[in-house]
């Protein structure tokens, strides 16, 4: 079983709506999460960075963490075409080395 | 603030050759680490440097090693190459003075092995 669990979609949604993504881990020492866009053929952008549970808005973005049951979700709010792309969910403890979920391939429908 | 460069873009070997992959990392940082992407295994941690010195090491094979200079520039390098070696290489770099997650990538090394 991988450390950390992410629905690889594809997922496609019509422009406007509300997108959830989600992944769960098993190790209980991360305790730095974070949510990274990848468009096609460029290296992951970071979006959302949490220290620890608790929730993060940024703009149209919102990121939950849940270290009780070990589960983080990214919701995006007035999804658009430009939003289309994979997201990746990563962790980490105390050592900088992230541990990455597979990624989530959205599309989102003008 | 220029952003991680990576070079090459793009390379082309045939097994059983090297590869040397370059990585600037953004001006301050001083923090480089390494992943692999592949559509089978996704993103996996190879390496990290820090003022030279590695800290850190994935589960690669020998096969896989870097250093970093002292200017935080990096390099990483892949000998004996395998079919299975064809990957999206990427570079991270962050700020010592920045949360340990927080990774700023770059736009990787496309290395294809014929």
């Amino acid at each position: 079983q991988k450390e950390v669990e992410q629905d690889p979609g594809p997922l496609s949604v019509p422009e406007g709506a509300i997108v959830s993504l989600n992944c769960t881990y098993s190790n209980s020492a991360f305790q730095y999460f974070m949510w990274y866009r990848q468009y096609s053929r460029k290296g992951p952008e970071l979006l959302m960075y949490t220290y620890s549970s608790g929730n993060k808005e940024d703009g149209r973005f919102t990121a939950q963490v849940d270290k009780s049951s070990k589960y983080i979700s990214l919701f995006i709010r007035d999804s658009q075409p430009s939003d289309s792309a994979t997201y990746l969910c990563a962790m980490s403890g105390s050592a900088r080395q992230l541990t990455f979920g597979s990624g989530t391939q959205l599309t989102v429908l003008p | 603030k220029a952003g991680v460069t990576q070079t090459p873009r793009y390379l082309i070997k045939t097994r059983g050759q090297q590869v040397t992959l370059s990585c600037s990392p953004i001006s301050g940082h001083r923090s480089v680490s390494w992943y692999q992407q592949t559509p089978g295994q996704g993103l996996q941690f190879l390496f990290e440097y820090f003022s030279e010195t590695q800290r850190n090491k994935g589960n690669f094979p020998g096969r896989f090693s870097g250093r970093q200079f002292s200017n935080s520039r990096s390099e990483m390098n892949v000998s004996t190459l395998e079919l299975g070696d064809s990957a999206l290489y990427l570079c991270a770099s962050s700020d010592p003075g920045g949360a340990d997650g927080e990774q700023f990538f770059g736009p990787g090394t496309r290395l294809t092995v014929l």
